[in-house]
């Protein structure tokens, strides 16, 4: 049973093309996240959700936003991909803070930029 | 600042251990486990929660030691299935900002 899904599993655009990779959970879990993940490096942190609360890493471009219209969903857009924002985006979720719960993470979308 | 693993890649026999080491500038209140296989996403292995604390399961376990900001995760009798790359992760202070380490690279041979 998929707890963490996320769609589509390969995504193209073009560059400049706006983007939105989406993520849902069936856990019911408080906390959403999404990573960036380039080859041969960890994930990083984007941004994530604490029930509605949003909270943005100081290093996230502008160009990255994140809507989360209801506990299941959440949703990543890209305004104007570069070719730099080539990536796998992982979704996460984890019940409350990531102090003391671990994180859950959908299988990822392949984003290509051309 | 992202915690530091090392080593950065080992290369194990089957049958043989490893220990892969997570050091932390910043105070560490807590330690994840992930391992991730080429293509996958990341799967948890294991959260340690406080300083001291041991945890294993199978032929898996890590250590926390809080004073030292370290952790370290010990695989004992390896098996192929245990090759992937091994994420320490941690929270920063409160609000959910959390970071993975550097990573290690560990492949198990028959």
């Amino acid at each position: 049973d998929a707890m963490v899904i996320q769609n589509p599993r390969y995504q193209v655009t073009q560059f400049g093309k706006p983007v939105t990779l989406s993520c849902s959970q069936t856990l019911n879990h408080n906390v959403m996240y999404w990573y960036q993940q380039k080859s041969s490096q960890a994930p990083k942190l984007l941004f994530h959700y604490y029930d509605k609360d949003f909270n943005n890493e100081a290093d996230t471009p502008d160009n990255f936003q994140s809507r989360r219209p209801n506990t299941s969903f959440c949703f990543l857009d890209i305004r104007s991909p570069g070719l730099g924002d080539a990536a796998m985006y992982l979704c996460a979720t984890s019940r409350d803070h990531a102090r003391s719960y671990e994180q859950y993470f959908g299988p990822g979308t392949r984003l290509t930029v051309t | 600042q992202q915690p530091v693993q090392s080593p950065q890649a080992v290369i194990l026999r089957e049958g043989e251990d490893a220990v892969i080491n997570c050091s932390s500038s910043k105070a560490l209140y807590s330690v994840h486990w992930y391992r991730q296989k080429h293509g996958e996403a990341p799967v948890f292995l294991m959260i340690l929660l406080k300083g001291g604390e041991q945890k294993g399961h199978d032929k898996i376990s890590a250590s926390f030691n809080e004073k030292k900001q370290q952790s370290s995760l010990y695989l004992t009798a390896s098996q192929l299935s245990y090759s992937g790359t091994y994420f320490c992760g941690t929270e920063r202070n409160t609000g959910n900002q959390f970071y993975f380490g550097t990573g290690t690279s560990l492949t198990v041979i028959p």
